[in-house]
């Protein structure tokens, strides 16, 4: 199973875009890489994912390196609201598409 | 659009009963639902995968006579906590599969979440 690192917390100053890294050098082809985000007391929320292109919705962007190894979510504008854990996360294609969680990032923004 | 609701949101009962929580997705059909328990300053844990028609698959270490899933249709799975013990405290997480999946992908969408306290 593809492993994923987070640094374990960042701080990010309101409207400035949060930059956050994920690592995951064992990711198969086939395996997508996930991003959602759990605000306190709350269940996940799905921000993004991807496979082999950038992607960009109404959230954020997804960067992902031409080797696939690692990955960047970035929230173009940050708010207070943003304030939660990120979690990055490979989706194990070939068991019916599991998550399995790793501690994430715990993301503060700061006015 | 992709919403999955939890009932109930909170669950207070005495050591020994039993307690049902349901997930549904409310507007897309789940083929595959799944359940996850998380303990404070902790992150998720997967308990089970839970397919419409058929048996559930546990992770391993989790209990199947005591976390009891039924997937009977589409859009509701049930988590049974039987004979609930103070230990089994904790915030019960469900997700549901979108059945319309788009290249590979299958997205998770997670449900808000419910508060299990064991007296």
């Amino acid at each position: 199973d593809a492993k994923t690192t987070q640094p374990t917390s960042m701080d990010c100053a309101e409207g400035r875009a949060a930059n956050l890294p994920c690592n995951h050098s064992t990711i198969s082809g086939n395996e997508y890489v996930y991003w959602y985000r759990q605000i306190h007391s709350q269940g996940p929320q799905y921000i993004i994912h991807g496979l082999k292109n950038n992607e960009t919705n109404e959230m954020a962007s997804l960067i992902i390196t031409e080797d696939r190894k690692s990955s960047t979510l970035i929230l173009p504008h940050a708010t207070l609201r943003d304030t939660a854990v990120y979690y990055c996360i490979v989706m194990i294609y070939n068991q019916g598409g599991k998550l399995i969680f790793g501690q994430g990032t715990e993301l503060s923004v700061k006015p | 659009g992709a919403v999955v609701s939890q009932h109930p949101s909170w669950v207070i009962c005495k050591s020994g009963t039993s307690v049902k929580i349901e997930c549904r997705s409310l507007d897309f059909q789940a083929t595959t639902m799944f359940w996850y328990r998380q303990f404070p300053k902790q992150s998720l844990m997967l308990m089970a995968t839970s397919n419409e028609g058929s048996k559930a698959t546990y992770e391993q270490g989790v209990e199947k006579d005591k976390f009891l899933i039924n997937h009977a249709s589409l859009t509701l799975s049930t988590l049974t906590v039987t004979s609930a013990h103070p230990e089994d405290s904790s915030f019960y997480i469900c997700s549901a599969q979108d059945r319309e999946t788009s290249g590979g992908a299958q997205t998770q969408y997670f449900g808000p979440g419910t508060r299990l306290l064991v007296l």
